[in-house]
């Protein structure tokens, strides 16, 4: 089966700072992609960051950038200059099979003024 | 562009009564997806679709049936529900390719009493 494993259930960061939230999954795919979804508090699922698994580069996205670690299965993203509107729910969520994600529970993410 | 739109965007069913959950979008994705999210939780897929009068289960399908006539809708039929459907359900779509990404309707919060 299919896993993600989001390890912190609760982040909490000061405006400006920087913050990680930590990501592992299980995949018997070869080739696959993997996402961070944000979730704010109008329950609105937006696409935060994508990477591809074959690439060694890790995407960015602005503020946003993912560490990849394919080998241990990783998939971490830090946010840098946090701001007040990046406090939301974070999920993330390799594909699969060809059609499916699976999602994590999720971390909540306060940004403190 | 109206993306992807979901109806009722709230509902209160009593015990035994069915529903059906309307689902369309607008994009011409191939692949559209319901999930449910509990108080707190991540997201778990109900039923998936690759296209027109092709659906498949996800991860917890029962007490739930789909269809899927056209390209464009995907609606979910909660037939005799339960107080453990309870919860926020979300449409979703997606080409299919570039990595899977999926495009998510607002969400329908339900409660059974």
């Amino acid at each position: 089966a299919q896993t993600v494993t989001q390890s912190q259930p609760e982040m909490s960061v000061q405006e400006a700072e920087t913050v990680t939230l930590s990501c592992t999954y299980d995949t018997s795919e070869s080739d696959y992609y993997l996402f961070w979804y944000k979730q704010p508090p109008s329950r609105q699922m937006i696409l935060v960051i994508r990477q591809e698994a074959y690439k060694q580069q890790n995407a960015t996205e602005n503020r946003f950038s993912v560490n990849f670690q394919k080998a241990a299965k990783s998939f971490s993203l830090k946010i840098s200059d946090s701001q007040l509107g990046d406090a939301a729910m974070y999920f993330c969520g390799p594909p699969q099979g060809a059609q499916k994600l699976v999602f994590g529970q999720g971390t909540r993410l306060t940004i403190n003024p | 562009n109206a993306g992807v739109t979901q109806t009722p965007k709230f509902r209160i069913l009593k015990i035994g009564q069915s529903m059906t959950l309307q689902c369309t979008q607008d994009m011409n994705h191939n692949y559209m997806y319901w999930y449910r999210q509990d108080p707190g939780m991540g997201l778990k897929l109900i039923y998936y679709s690759v296209g027109a009068g092709i659906t498949d289960k996800g991860e917890v399908p029962n007490g739930y049936n789909v269809s899927r006539s056209t390209t464009e809708d995907f609606p979910l039929r909660l037939e005799l529900a339960a107080p453990s459907q309870t919860s926020v359900y979300f449409c979703a779509s997606g080409s299919g390719t570039g990595g899977h990404e999926q495009f998510f309707g607002p969400g329908t919060r339900l409660t059974v009493l």
